[in-house]
């Protein structure tokens, strides 16, 4: 079974327009970890955020604000005012401390339209 | 945050070569490198786990003939593609790991093979 999902496979906004990308995961493991990428058609992967499963706090970073709802299992991440330069691949992941290993999901092909 | 290189960042051989692709922790060093293959538009998967100084791990459905992997030190792995086919044309990319810290996996800026 995935442990992550995306079930978003592209989405397609028009530049200033907010947009959600939905994570779904599961695990149970009580301690975990959750991270988001981003990946530009350039292949390499930038890191965004981690979240261990303790903090269950909503987290802002400039245009980017992420949710992590314990209770449903998700962690979804909204840019606000979305950029061309936010057009990519962005990939949600989990890691539990029982492995060893990251579970990425199928990742959200978002593409902003100027 | 911690450096993962990979070299080279691309390349192209003919069918029935063997390739290496070298990934480095620059600034820490790596007790767990991790290889992924990405395939186009397609997710990250998970070809094996190395610990420094053993054996790799590879995961179901990998053969561990074909893609041998070193892990000779802390900030050296190498992954080697025997006997390339076209459908092993794909992006590599490695990660390094504290073993035991599964919150810090850094990236490489991966390789992309090209098999003709």
């Amino acid at each position: 079974a995935q442990k992550v999902t995306q079930a978003q496979t592209e989405i397609s906004v028009v530049e200033k327009e907010d947009v959600t990308l939905d994570c779904v995961y599961e695990t149970r493991d009580t301690t975990y970890y959750l991270f988001w990428y981003k990946q530009p058609p350039s292949g390499e992967l930038v890191f965004l955020i981690r979240r261990n499963s303790f903090d269950e706090q909503n987290e802002i970073s400039g245009r980017y604000s992420w949710n992590f709802q314990k209770s449903t299992s998700s962690f979804n991440f909204t840019i606000t005012a979305s950029q061309v330069v936010d057009s990519a691949v962005y990939f949600c992941a989990l890691s539990e401390v029982t492995g060893n290993q990251f579970y990425f999901g199928t990742g959200t092909s978002l593409t902003v339209i100027p | 945050g911690a450096v993962v290189s990979q070299h080279p960042s691309w390349v192209i051989c003919k069918s029935g070569t063997s390739v290496k692709i070298e990934c480095r922790s620059l600034d820490f060093q790596a007790t767990t490198m991790f290889w992924y293959r990405q395939f186009p538009k397609q997710s990250l998967m998970l070809m094996a786990t190395s610990n420094e100084g053993s054996k790799a791990t590879y995961e179901q459905g990998v053969e561990k003939d074909k893609f041998l992997i070193n892990h000779a030190s802390l900030t050296l792995s190498t992954l080697t593609v025997t006997s390339a086919h076209p459908e092993d044309s794909s992006f590599y990319i490695c990660s390094g790991g504290l073993r035991g810290l599964t919150d810090t996996q850094y990236f490489g800026p991966g390789t992309r093979l090209t098999v003709l």
